[in-house]
């Protein structure tokens, strides 16, 4: 089983609104990330966690927060976007660290923001 | 330079043929290499990863290695119209101590019935 599931699917919001994007894998894997993919472009990365600590960091925008409350869930928080913030967020998961395993992607949330 | 070049197509191929999907890389201590396949609103489907030089076969897909010429492509064989979709080719680049996945921009296939 490679499933990698993500909640919610779709997703609106104002710029003033605060949401959380959620991920959950049960395949044991101890390696998570989280990707932006813009229309006609490849997926972007934004964070890294492995073990449960983050270890990337994209230089990403303080209005997102990522969080690992366990090794099977992963957490971004949303908070005053922008509008060009829409985009598909991806979360993926790996064995173990980045380019080491093979990663496997959810399904996404589509986010957009108004 | 970019790190991981592919040709964004489109590239049509009839129904039955070979697809071949080609892309290079910059980053000559590269050591994992991946596939994926997306199709339009959906997320990147890994569908052949490959770590050692030559050939790695998967039903009908063949993924090529080849570190010297620091280049990787994936063979289709007997192409399907369900084939039709972006397929991106997936690096591990070591960027200041950390490992991670960059990907080429996606060559778009369409198969012809």
């Amino acid at each position: 089983d490679t499933e990698v599931t993500q909640t919610p699917k779709h997703l609106v919001m104002g710029m003033t609104n605060k949401k959380s994007l959620k991920c959950e894998q049960h395949m044991g894997h101890r390696a998570m990330y989280w990707y932006k993919q813009k229309a006609k472009k490849p997926p972007e990365l934004m964070f890294v966690y492995s073990y449960e600590k983050l270890s990337i960091n994209e230089s990403v925008p303080s209005r997102f927060s990522p969080e690992c409350p366990n090794s099977s869930l992963l957490n971004l928080h949303l908070h005053a976007l922008q509008p060009e913030d829409s985009a598909l967020y991806l979360c993926a998961s790996s064995l173990e660290g980045p380019g080491v395993h093979e990663q496997y992607f959810g399904p996404g949330t589509r986010l957009t923001v108004t | 330079q970019k790190e991981v070049e592919q040709n964004s197509g489109p590239l049509s191929v009839p129904e039955g043929a070979i697809a071949s999907l080609n892309c290079t890389y910059s980053d000559r201590g590269s050591q994992s290499f991946f596939w994926y396949r997306q199709y339009s609103g959906k997320s990147p489907e890994l569908i052949m990863f490959i770590y050692s030089n030559g050939d790695k076969e998967d039903g009908r897909f063949t993924a090529q290695l080849n570190k010297a010429s620091q280049y990787v492509s994936l063979l289709i064989r007997d192409s399907q119209p369900s084939d039709s979709a972006t397929y991106l080719c997936a690096v591990s680049i070591s960027n200041f101590g950390n490992e991670k996945l960059t990907f080429g921009t996606g060559t778009r296939l369409t198969i012809i019935p």
